[in-house]
C-alpha cells in the first residue's frame, strides 16, 4: 500500500514568518512529486510540482525534494494571511496505468497569525 | 478559459436512487480522473479514464460507475447511492504525459449527501 504521511496540523505561524510543511511517502519508485493549496470548501490548486533531488523555487515557495530519505517539503517565505489553507503532498509513481496515478497525503493546515 | 465543469455543485438525494454528477473539460486532455474528499481521509481516487473508452478502478471504485464515451465528458454514476457516498468530489483532468503529467484543473466540487 503506497502510503503518503503528513502532519495534520494545524500549523500556525506569524506573518511574515517562513512555514515549513513536510512530507513523506513510502513508494521508492515515486518519480513526480506535487504540493497543492486548498482553501476551505474550494477545489485543490496545484502550486509546484519537483521531479528531481534538490530545490526548486517559485516566488515565495520553494520545494525540497530528497529521494533517498524519501522525503518532500514546501516553505513559504514571508508567509501571508492568505496563505491560510490546507497543504496536499502528492506522490506519482514512474508507471503508466494506476502506478502513474496520485497518491495524496491527508494535508497540513496552515494558519498564518496577522 | 480553460476550465473543468461539474454539475450539480450540491446535491442532496435519498439512499437509492440513481444519480449522476457531470464532469466536462475543454482542453482536450486525455486523462480524465473523479476523487471522493472526506475528513480525516484525504482525496481518494474513485475512477480514472486515460482515453475515449479506457477507464479504469482507482482505490475506492465500490458503488460508483464511469464512463467516457467522449473525450471531454466523463460522468459518475452512483447507481443506488448510500449514506456512506456522502463526501465531496471531484473530477480532475490532467495535462502532460508521462511522469509530468499531473492532475493541474479540478472541477468546482460536488458536495453530495445521501439521505
Amino acid at each position: 500500500q503506497k502510503e503518503v504521511e503528513q502532519n495534520s496540523g494545524p500549523l500556525s505561524v506569524p506573518e511574515g514568518a517562513i512555514a515549513s510543511l513536510n512530507c513523506t511517502y513510502s513508494d521508492r519508485g515515486s518519480q513526480s512529486f506535487f504540493w497543492y493549496r486548498q482553501y476551505s470548501g474550494k477545489s485543490p490548486e496545484l502550486i509546484m510540482s519537483i521531479y528531481s533531488n534538490g530545490d526548486k523555487e517559485d516566488g515565495r515557495f520553494t520545494a525540497q525534494l530528497n529521494k533517498a530519505s524519501q522525503y518532500v517539503s514546501l516553505l513559504i517565505r514571508d508567509s501571508q494571511p492568505s496563505d491560510s489553507a490546507t497543504y496536499l503532498c502528492a506522490v506519482k509513481g514512474a508507471y503508466g496505468g494506476s502506478q502513474g496515478n496520485l497518491i495524496f497525503g491527508k494535508g497540513t493546515k496552515l494558519s498564518v497569525k496577522p | 478559459e480553460a476550465q473543468v465543469t461539474q454539475n450539480p455543485r450540491y446535491l442532496i438525494t435519498v439512499t437509492g436512487k440513481k444519480l449522476t454528477v457531470t464532469c466536462s473539460q475543454n482542453m482536450n486532455h486525455e486523462y480524465m480522473s473523479w476523487y471522493r474528499q472526506d475528513p480525516g481521509l484525504g482525496l481518494r481516487q474513485i475512477y480514472y479514464s486515460m482515453n475515449v473508452e479506457v477507464t479504469d478502478k482507482g482505490d475506492v471504485p465500490e458503488g460508483y460507475k464511469v464512463s467516457r464515451k467522449e473525450k471531454r465528458n466523463f460522468p459518475l454514476i452512483l447507481e443506488s447511492p448510500s449514506p456512506n457516498q456522502t463526501s465531496l468530489y471531484f473530477c480532475a483532468s490532467s495535462s502532460g504525459i508521462g511522469i509530468l503529467r499531473t492532475e493541474a484543473f479540478f472541477g468546482q466540487g460536488t458536495r453530495l449527501t445521501v439521505v
